[in-house]
């Protein structure tokens, strides 16, 4: 039973463009999401994270918004760049019980010139 | 810092053989975690050490697999004996733990693992 769904496995953007990638959770006790940006042959990195406490956090070209209420986050690129494209997860951690993240099993964002 | 440091990158064994995976996390962590990364299952954490100390290893497949943290700088995950399926990428990470909330997890590069 997957906690934290990330439904696209693929997206394909202009340079230039806006990169939207979608995340929704079934956990209610979740509050706090993170994204992290893998690239091949590499480990995951973490890349901005936001707090149940906020709907938006904003770090650069890089928008998270997280809607408590539909259980959705998505995380904005604007402008894409060729250099985003990677493999994007999306990860969750309750305030108590198990603190440790769950992840998604990612999206694969690629950037045409 | 170097970040965590995993090793092998790669590894192609066959069915059956022992297969010892290996890492250091970044000096200062005192969380250590083990993931295992396929095209099916996305990132699946395996176990989780705090302070040495294996806390959650729920998701440790079956009993082929096998952890261990000796010390603060090391980490080994084990394989005995290996089967076809458990062909996947294995990352590491750490991440420094205060009250029982995990900080950002650092990850290591990944060993690529192959079971013929």
């Amino acid at each position: 039973d997957q906690q934290v769904k990330q439904n696209s496995p693929s997206l394909s953007v202009q340079e230039g463009r806006i990169s939207i990638l979608n995340c929704d959770y079934t956990n209610s006790m979740f509050d706090y999401f993170l994204w992290y940006k893998k690239y091949p042959a590499e480990g995951p990195t973490f890349l901005i994270s936001i707090s149940s406490i906020k709907d938006k956090n904003e770090d650069g070209r890089f928008t998270v918004f997280l809607n408590k209420s539909a259980k959705h986050l998505s995380l904005h690129i604007v402008p894409s760049q060729p250099g985003d494209s990677a493999v994007y997860f999306c990860a969750a951690r309750g305030r108590r019980g198990s603190y440790i993240p769950t992840f998604g099993r990612g999206t694969s964002l690629i950037v045409h010139p | 810092d170097a970040g965590v440091i995993q090793s092998p990158r790669h590894e192609v064994t066959e069915m059956g053989q022992e297969v010892t995976l290996r890492c250091k996390p970044i000096s200062g962590h005192n969380s250590l975690f083990w993931y295992r990364q396929t095209m099916m299952r996305g990132l699946e954490l395996l176990i989780y050490f705090n302070n040495n100390v294996p806390i959650d290893d729920s998701g440790m497949p079956e009993d082929r697999f096998s952890a261990k943290m000796p010390n603060a700088s090391f980490s080994t995950l084990k394989i005995q004996p290996s089967e076809p399926r458990d062909s996947a990428v294995y990352f590491c990470a750490s991440s420094l733990t205060t009250s029982g909330s995990v900080d950002t997890q650092y990850f290591g590069p990944g060993t690529r693992l192959t079971v013929l």
